[in-house]
């Protein structure tokens, strides 16, 4: 089973509105954290957020807020007031286990590409 | 901060050619990983290194593929003989020790022909 489900390849959304992109994961673990990161055509990785499984408050950075719903398993990404270079492809990944562990792998979605026009 | 560095940015070969990958991490960080991005998928962990220590390498073609972290700083990955599904993007992450957060260098494009 995947760890980490995107289903959305694509989406466009127009300058200074919001989106949301859609993740789903699936662990039987009860420590775990979630992740996106941003890559841009040039190809690095750029860590956007973090949400841990016992936060109790969504995650905030900026313009992005993630929308952790555990009992769905979701935890959608929120960018508000959309900017030209908000356009990339978009992952989110999954570590299992408490922070701390020196296990590390993400589990990666397959991403969802984003447009972002004027 | 400089982040993480690799090189090279690309690279062409022939099938059963071999190639070698560097990264250097962010200064300070213990954990070092390798990922391999094939396209239209996320990134796959290869190996994980904890100072100059393997901690997780289960998803590494071993028959050809090989990593080191000689010094506990820089890593090479190395893949001899390549082969066509070689082909992807190889990244390099870098973490604090008992940090979550994984930062990337900019990964080397590998073109296997």
């Amino acid at each position: 089973a995947q760890k980490i489900t995107q289903t959305q390849p694509g989406m466009f959304v127009q300058e200074k509105e919001a989106v949301t992109l859609d993740c789903t994961y699936d662990t039987s673990d009860q420590s775990y954290g979630l992740f996106w990161y941003k890559q841009p055509s040039s190809g690095e990785m750029i860590f956007l957020i973090y949400q841990g499984s016992y936060d109790e408050q969504n995650a905030t950075e900026g313009r992005y807020s993630l929308n952790f719903q555990k009992a769905r398993k979701s935890a959608n990404l929120v960018i508000s007031a959309s900017q030209l270079g908000d356009s990339a492809m978009y992952f989110c990944a999954m570590r299992e286990g408490p922070r701390g562990s020196t296990l590390g792998r993400l589990y990666f979605g397959r991403g969802t590409q984003l447009t972002v026009w004027p | 901060e400089a982040g993480v560095a690799q090189s090279p940015r690309y690279k062409i070969i022939e099938k059963r050619q071999s190639v070698a990958f560097w990264c250097n991490p962010i200064s300070g960080h213990a954990t070092l990983y390798w990922y391999q991005q094939i396209l239209g998928q996320g990134p796959k962990l290869l190996i994980q290194f904890q100072n100059n220590g393997v901690v997780d390498d289960s998803q590494l073609p071993k028959d050809r593929f090989s990593a080191e972290r000689l010094k506990g700083v820089d890593s090479t990955l190395k893949i001899q003989p390549a082969k066509l599904e070689d082909s992807a993007v190889y990244l390099c992450a870098s973490s604090l020790d008992r940090s979550y957060e994984q930062y990337f260098g900019p990964g080397t494009r590998l073109t296997v022909t």
